[in-house]
């Protein structure tokens, strides 16, 4: 909703990074969000960045925020069948917008 | 750590039939959601809660109605329901302050025929 934009499929191979893209909307967003959804589950927080930052790693796991641009991206290093999933990235103003995700295709 | 709960998990209703889908949440958090999740269309927001008693319209609320009488406790009511409102749906939850992230159920998919 609120035009949180994603692309809604990315095939890449074992062992490649991953990038997923988000444009979202408002540049008053205060924190922007990263989620995972695994098939037939709900959706688990995987990462957040702070709108003051431009970049967050955590593991395999680099958030990079383009503020001018409102552009987020979720980089997933050395990536692995179990990332298999889809990738909603979110921000936070009044109230909380989601992207229509990214559904991230694995192949071995 | 129950989290959020959602029952049932899955129900299959016909049309013009009534149900309520549960959401509890053992966190103490003062936030409450109810989203439906399509195919193509992400995650919208039906309706919502900031507390105990309140409730408040998302962006798709109409043919749903909700109660939060207990803040641990968040319903979701169908009155008649219709083959547009096969979906799958998840409740999630926060605490007061606003950047806080979102927890969410496991969802509950309902298929109306």
């Amino acid at each position: 909703g609120e035009d949180v934009e994603q692309s809604l499929f990315l095939s890449v191979r074992e062992g490649d990074s991953s990038v997923i893209n988000c444009t979202y909307t408002d540049s008053s967003s205060t924190y922007l969000y990263w989620y995972k959804q695994e098939p037939g589950a709900g959706l688990q927080l995987l990462t957040y960045i702070f709108s003051n930052m431009d970049m967050k790693q955590d593991q395999r796991l680099t958030v990079l925020l383009n503020k001018k641009d409102k552009h987020l991206s979720l980089r997933i290093a050395d990536t692995q069948t179990g990332d298999s999933a889809i990738y909603f990235c979110a921000e936070s103003r009044n109230q909380f917008y989601f992207g229509t995700g990214t559904s991230l295709t694995v192949i071995p | 750590n129950a989290g959020v709960t959602q029952t049932p998990k899955f129900r299959v209703l016909k049309t013009g039939q009534s149900m309520t889908l549960l959401c509890a949440q053992d966190m103490n958090h003062e936030y409450m959601y109810w989203y439906r999740q399509d195919p193509g269309m992400g995650l919208r927001l039906i309706h919502y809660s900031v507390g105990e008693g309140t409730t408040a319209k998302g962006e798709v609320p109409d043919g749903y109605n909700v109660s939060r009488l207990k803040k641990q406790n968040f319903l979701l009511g169908l009155e008649s329901a219709a083959p547009s409102q096969t979906s799958v749906y998840f409740c999630a939850s926060r605490p007061g302050h606003l950047n806080q992230p979102q927890h969410f159920g496991d969802g509950t998919r309902l298929s109306i025929l």
